[in-house]
């Protein structure tokens, strides 16, 4: 168990609907990181949050966003479904921005799939 | 450009076979290193990291890997490999300027009996 902690674990919806991803960091974790793994573009860095402030900003489409709370917790938002969007989403946790500095912890996914 | 190639997509040994996965970068700075493994159904986990120093590095599991600036390259590494270690295995590299790592695209791990 890594400490960070996603919901829902699945999830299934329909093109053109909306979902919200939630995330929970390790404890004492300042820092958020989503991405979006499928078959067949693997493991894509979308955007990383540090203490409440987008820090770095990946291959993420302008349909997505996220955002980190004063609780530090995140909430991915995917919008305007399509089949592509259906993936693993993964979120992450690291006690720095830095990549040097820390380990990131991986949640278990959450499951979306879009019919 | 940044980036991370893993040329093999899959790679198939016995068990209590040593093992090797390539990781090859690209990286205009003094690279971090990092390999992840991925169990079927799990999110990642960190194995092993180079940051500085000795170029060859223990981790987690009995994994080790070297470090060759020379050929650019973090090869991972295993002598006798276990049915559990059936995975798939990400090589990343990040550095100062970065606050993101680039990721290679995985290698799934299968052991054969």
């Amino acid at each position: 168990d890594s400490g960070v902690t996603q919901t829902p674990k699945h999830l299934i919806t329909a093109t053109g609907q909306r979902v919200t991803l939630r995330c929970s960091p390790r404890s004492g974790d300042l820092s958020v990181y989503w991405y979006q793994q499928s078959l067949d573009q693997g493991l894509q860095f979308l955007i990383q949050y540090y203490n409440g402030e987008e820090r770095a900003k990946g291959n993420i489409l302008e349909r997505f966003s996220a955002q980190q709370f004063p609780d530090l917790h995140s909430e991915l938002n995917l919008s305007s479904l399509e089949l592509g969007d259906s993936a693993l989403y993964f979120c992450a946790s690291s006690a720095s921005g830095r990549v040097q500095s820390n380990e990131q912890f991986f949640g278990p996914g959450t499951r979306l799939t879009v019919l | 450009a940044q980036s991370v190639t893993q040329p093999d997509i899959h790679i198939t040994v016995s068990e209590g076979a040593s093992l090797e996965l390539r990781c090859n970068y690209s990286y205009g700075a003094t690279p971090y290193l990092f390999w992840y493994v991925q169990s079927p159904g799990q999110g990642l986990q960190l194995l092993l990291k180079y940051f500085s120093g000795d170029t060859l590095v223990q981790g987690i599991k009995g994994f080790e890997a070297e470090f060759k600036r020379s050929q650019s390259s973090f090869n991972l590494r295993k002598p006798s490999v276990h049915w559990s270690d059936a995975a798939e295995y990400f090589c990343a590299v990040g550095g100062d300027s970065n606050y993101q790592l680039i990721w290679g695209a995985g290698t799934k791990l299968i052991i054969k009996p």
